[in-house]
């Protein structure tokens, strides 16, 4: 069946380090969005991308949709405390159903 | 406020002992799932809703009900519970089926003995 994988599953940073979580699904998704859940709490959206090659930029976070809509990163510019928990992606994948499929998710720990 | 609310948070309960986990949004949206999230896995999706009876399977609907009589309820429904189905469960909506955000309760942790 259709699968997202995502790597890193962990990633330890020092506070003020640089982080990149990669996702990768099996066959060509419609869209991708990606979800924070902090640790104990639910997934909460960050951002949606649709178009191939799209590149979106929330402050410190940039995200981007591979040229074949195969593939998303989402990049972490000088972490912060406040940046720690498990980040997803989620697509809805073009077969025609509405099932959405999550990767695995990366479980980040920024030290201070 | 708008939000996705399920009842009830944690459950400890028997094999076989049928149980519905309740998921109730206020936001008028159409689509509606059910998730369940296991160490490693991710988030798998149970069933999902695009309307009032309009329902299908996700990717792990074995050993689990679905229904959608009104708009801003969609419950979970485990006929006969088994230990494999102890997870941690969240309910989510959006306002359609696609390039919408979702927005998910709080998660019902349950545990099957």
């Amino acid at each position: 069946g259709q699968q997202v994988m995502q790597i890193p599953q962990y990633q330890h940073v020092q506070e003020g380090e640089d982080f990149t979580t990669y996702c990768n699904s099996s066959t060509t998704l419609s869209n991708i969005q990606w979800y924070k859940q902090r640790p104990g709490g639910h997934p909460v959206f960050l951002i949606q991308l649709v178009k191939s090659g799209e590149v979106k930029k929330q402050k410190r976070l940039t995200f981007q949709f591979g040229e074949a809509k195969k593939n998303s990163s989402l990049h972490i510019t000088a972490t912060q405390t406040t940046d720690v928990g498990t980040y997803f992606c989620a697509g809805l994948a073009t077969s025609g159903t509405y099932k959405y499929i999550f990767g695995t998710g990366t479980r980040l720990k920024v030290l201070a | 406020e708008a939000q996705v609310t399920q009842n009830p948070r944690y459950l400890i309960t028997v094999t076989g002992k049928k149980l519905t986990v309740t998921c109730s949004q206020n936001m008028n949206h159409e689509y509606m799932s059910w998730y369940r999230q296991d160490p490693g896995l991710g988030l798998r999706q149970i069933y999902y809703s695009m309307n009032v009876e309009v329902t299908d399977k996700g990717d792990v609907p074995e050993g689990y009900k679905v229904s959608r009589k009104e708009k801003r309820n969609f419950p979970l429904i485990l006929e006969s519970p088994s230990p494999n189905q102890t997870s941690l469960y969240f309910c989510a909506s959006s306002w359609q089926a696609d390039n919408q955000p979702q927005h998910f309760g709080d998660g019902t942790r349950l545990s099957i003995l």
